[in-house]
C-alpha cells in the first residue's frame, strides 16, 4: 500500500450540486496532485498543489478548485456537477514539487453524477 | 493530436510468450518517462522508469528513443497476473510533476 488515502470511496450525485473530495498524502510527501480519470481513459491532470499553493493546473474550469492544508492533506471541491465529471478521482503525493517525482495514488474516489 | 499515444489492444497472449507495448509522446521537452500498470478498478502503481539507455526490472524491460519519440515495454515469461491495463506516462515539459497519461494498453495472459 502506498500509505495515501481518500474519502470517500464511492459518491453519487446530481447534476448541479457540489462535492468535495478529500486525500492524505503519504508521511514526508508536501506535494499532492488531482487527476480525473474517465472511463477507458489514461487519467488527466487537474492541478498540483505544493506547500498549501496551486503549482500546476490543467484544462479544467475553474469550477474545479483545491486546496491543501498544513498536514499537506488535501480537497478537490467540484461545483455545479455535470454529466460529463463522472469519473474516478485520483490523488497522488509526492515529496517536492519540480521536476518528476515519483507519486503514488490513493485508491481513487468514484463520482456518478446523474 | 493527443500528447502521449498508445495502442488500446487488448493483447490477448498465452502463459509464457512474450510481449510488447509501445507509445509515442508529442512534446520534444518531456525530460521523465514512466511504466505504470493499473488493474481493473485499482488505482495506477508504478512499474518502472524509463531512462534512454534502457533498463531492466526481472522480466521487464523499458527502451525510449527520444529522436524517434518513442517508448517501449518489453514483458518475458508473461505471468495470469500481468493481466492489467499498462500506462505510458511523460511528465509535463512546463510543469516536471504534473504527469501526463496514455490511455492504456489492456495485456489479457490466458493459461
Amino acid at each position: 500500500e502506498t500509505g495515501v488515502t481518500q474519502s470517500p470511496t464511492h459518491l453519487i450525485k446530481t447534476r448541479g450540486q457540489q462535492v468535495t473530495l478529500r486525500c492524505s498524502s503519504q508521511s514526508g510527501h508536501n506535494t499532492v496532485s488531482w487527476y480525473q480519470q474517465a472511463l477507458g481513459q489514461g487519467p488527466q491532470f487537474i492541478f498540483q498543489y505544493y506547500r498549501e499553493e496551486e503549482n500546476g493546473r490543467g484544462n479544467f474550469p475553474p469550477r474545479f478548485s483545491g486546496l491543501q492544508f498544513p498536514n499537506y492533506s488535501s480537497e478537490l471541491n467540484v461545483n455545479a456537477l455535470e454529466l460529463d465529471d463522472s469519473a474516478l478521482y485520483l490523488c497522488a503525493s509526492s515529496r517536492a514539487s519540480g521536476g518528476a517525482k515519483t507519486q503514488y495514488f490513493g485508491p481513487g474516489t468514484r463520482l456518478l453524477v446523474l | 493530436r493527443k500528447e502521449v499515444e498508445q495502442d488500446p489492444g487488448p493483447f490477448n497472449v498465452p502463459e509464457g510468450a512474450t510481449v510488447a507495448f509501445n507509445c509515442t509522446y508529442s512534446n520534444s521537452a518531456s525530460q521523465s518517462f514512466f511504466w505504470y500498470r493499473q488493474d481493473c478498478r485499482k488505482e495506477p502503481k508504478l512499474l518502472m522508469s524509463v531512462y534512454s539507455s534502457g533498463n531492466e526490472d526481472g522480466r521487464f524491460t523499458a527502451q525510449l528513443n527520444r529522436a524517434s519519440q518513442y517508448i517501449s515495454l518489453l514483458i518475458r515469461d508473461s505471468k495470469l497476473s500481468d493481466s492489467a491495463t499498462y500506462l505510458c506516462v511523460v511528465n509535463d515539459a512546463e510543469y516536471g510533476n504534473k504527469l501526463v497519461f496514455g490511455a492504456g494498453t489492456i495485456l489479457r495472459v490466458k493459461s
